[in-house]
C-alpha cells in the first residue's frame, strides 16, 4: 500500500517557467492539502480540497493554481515560477475533515534559479 | 499567519532524559494535534486531543491542554536517540474552515 506519494522528490526550475508537483493518494481520502515549508515560517497552506472538484484557497494561494479532477490526485502548478517559490512542498490527505488527522507525503523539493 | 507558537524553539537533552515542549495558540479550537518530522520527511501524525480533554497518553508521549490559557504542551519521556526530529503543533479553529495551522515547531535534539 503506497500510501500517499508525491513526484518530483526534486525539481530544479528556472524564473518564468511553469512546474506541476503531483501528489496521489491510495486510501481514497476525501480531503487533500498542498503546505510549502520554509525556515521560520513553519508549514503553511497553499491550497486544500474536500473533494473532487472542490477546491479553497489557503494562507499563501497566489501564484499556485489546483484542480482535483479525481478523488486520488490533487496537482500543484505553478504558472510561473519566481525565487520566493523555492521551497519544500509537503502534500497531505484526511480521511474524516481537514480538522483531523492528517497523512503528509514525503515531500517536494523545489528550486527555482 | 501562525496559529500556533511552539516553545522552545530548540532543545538538546540527553538519551534517557524527558523532553517538554509547549504550544501557545490565538483562537477557539475544536481540536490541537502534534507532529513528528524526521529530517527530511514529511509528518506524520503523533497524538489529537480534542478542547475537552486535559490530558492524553500515547506510550512515552503525554498531551496537556489548557483552554483557558489556550496552550499545550507534549512531554516525551526517557527520550532515545530516535526522537530526534522537529516536532509541530497544530490546531483547527472552531470556524467552518477545514484546515489545520501549524506551528513553526521544535527542534529536538536527544544525543548518546
Amino acid at each position: 500500500d503506497a500510501g500517499i506519494t508525491q513526484s518530483p522528490r526534486y525539481k530544479i526550475t528556472e524564473t518564468g517557467r511553469q512546474v506541476t508537483l503531483m501528489c496521489h493518494q491510495t486510501w481514497s481520502h476525501s480531503y487533500m492539502f498542498w503546505y510549502r515549508q520554509d525556515l521560520g515560517h513553519g508549514l503553511r497552506l497553499i491550497y486544500y480540497s474536500a473533494a473532487a472538484d472542490i477546491t479553497d484557497k489557503g494562507e499563501v494561494p497566489d501564484g499556485y493554481v489546483v484542480s482535483r479532477s479525481k478523488t486520488e490526485n490533487f496537482p500543484l502548478t505553478l504558472e510561473s515560477a519566481t525565487r520566493s517559490q523555492t521551497s519544500v512542498y509537503f502534500c497531505a490527505s484526511s480521511q474524516v475533515g481537514g480538522k483531523e488527522t492528517q497523512y503528509f507525503g514525503p515531500g517536494t523539493r523545489l528550486l527555482v534559479l | 499567519s501562525q496559529q500556533g507558537e511552539e516553545d522552545p524553539q530548540a532543545l538538546s537533552i540527553q538519551e534517557g532524559e524527558n523532553a517538554t515542549m509547549n504550544c501557545s495558540y490565538k483562537t477557539s479550537i475544536n481540536n490541537l494535534q502534534w507532529y513528528r518530522q524526521n529530517s527530511g520527511r514529511g509528518l506524520v501524525h503523533l497524538i489529537l486531543i480534542r478542547s475537552n480533554e486535559r490530558e492524553k497518553h500515547s506510550g512515552r508521549l503525554r498531551v496537556t491542554l489548557d483552554t483557558s490559557k489556550k496552550s499545550s504542551s507534549l512531554l516525551i519521556t526517557a527520550s532515545r536517540a530516535a526522537d530526534t526530529a522537529s516536532y509541530f503543533c497544530a490546531t483547527d479553529d472552531t470556524g467552518t474552515a477545514s484546515k489545520l495551522t501549524f506551528g513553526t515547531g521544535t527542534r529536538l535534539q536527544v544525543t548518546l
